[in-house]
């Protein structure tokens, strides 16, 4: 086990082009997170599945931004028609629901950072 | 909604120094509270995980202690070294909500 991995480490990319952002979580984890960072903030919350199914969506997700986990294993993040304000560390993590909604420990990975100029 | 709040921003201290960072969440019905480290330009690494029926977490050199009644966790780090340079960030997971919610993290530096 190599814990959560996410590709690409950095991309730069130019305003108006669209992203996508892959996340493969430890493997029997059936949540996995999406989180956004900017400088100097904790992370913020952007989306939520458990299994494949998608069950919670920040109101901070424009349209522009979609997420898929299909089969239940890795996921990916796109970004459609990137803007400067896209900018910013995202950070995927996963964890294990067990037992009358008991989490175990959240782990993240190393995140992509998103240069949009 | 939780609201999770890191005192302080930012922390200097000479090596060798005990550290005491805290935490506190405006909502007490939590399933857990885990502390993170962060390098700079780096993901997270998780230190501690409490579950809401405990009262205390130990690894090594750190201590975590949970007031859920009281709303507070403090992250006591002893005999501190360079290496703990970092910034700190806790996080908890609401009973009614799926995700973590994130303090904005303290920032340490341990002077040698």
């Amino acid at each position: 086990d190599t814990g959560v991995s996410q590709d690409p480490r950095h991309k730069i990319t130019k305003r108006g082009q669209n992203v996508t952002f892959r996340c493969d979580p430890i493997s029997e984890h059936n949540r996995l997170y999406w989180y956004r960072q900017t400088l100097g903030q904790g992370p913020e919350f952007l989306t939520y599945f458990q299994n494949e199914a998608q069950l919670e969506k920040s109101r901070l997700l424009s349209d522009r931004f979609s997420a898929e986990r299909p089969k239940g294993s890795f996921s990916t993040l796109e970004i459609q028609r990137t803007e400067q304000g896209d900018s910013a560390m995202y950070l995927c993590a996963s964890s294990l629901k067990i037992l009358f909604g008991v989490n175990t420990e959240a782990f993240f990975g190393q995140g992509t950072r998103l240069t949009v100029v | 909604k939780q609201e999770v709040t890191q005192i302080p921003a930012a922390l200097s201290v000479p090596e060798g120094e005990n550290l005491v960072l805290n935490c506190s969440f405006t909502d007490s019905a939590i399933y857990n509270l885990q502390w993170f480290r962060q390098d700079p330009g780096k993901g997270l690494t998780s230190l501690l995980l409490i579950q809401s029926s405990q009262r205390e977490q130990t690894s090594g050199r750190l201590n975590a202690s949970l007031d859920k009644s009281s709303g507070r966790s403090t992250l006591y780090i002893a005999a501190s070294q360079p290496g703990d340079s970092a910034t700190y960030l806790c996080a908890v997971h609401r009973r009614t909500d799926y995700k973590l919610s994130f303090g904005a993290g303290t920032t340490v530096t341990v002077r040698a």
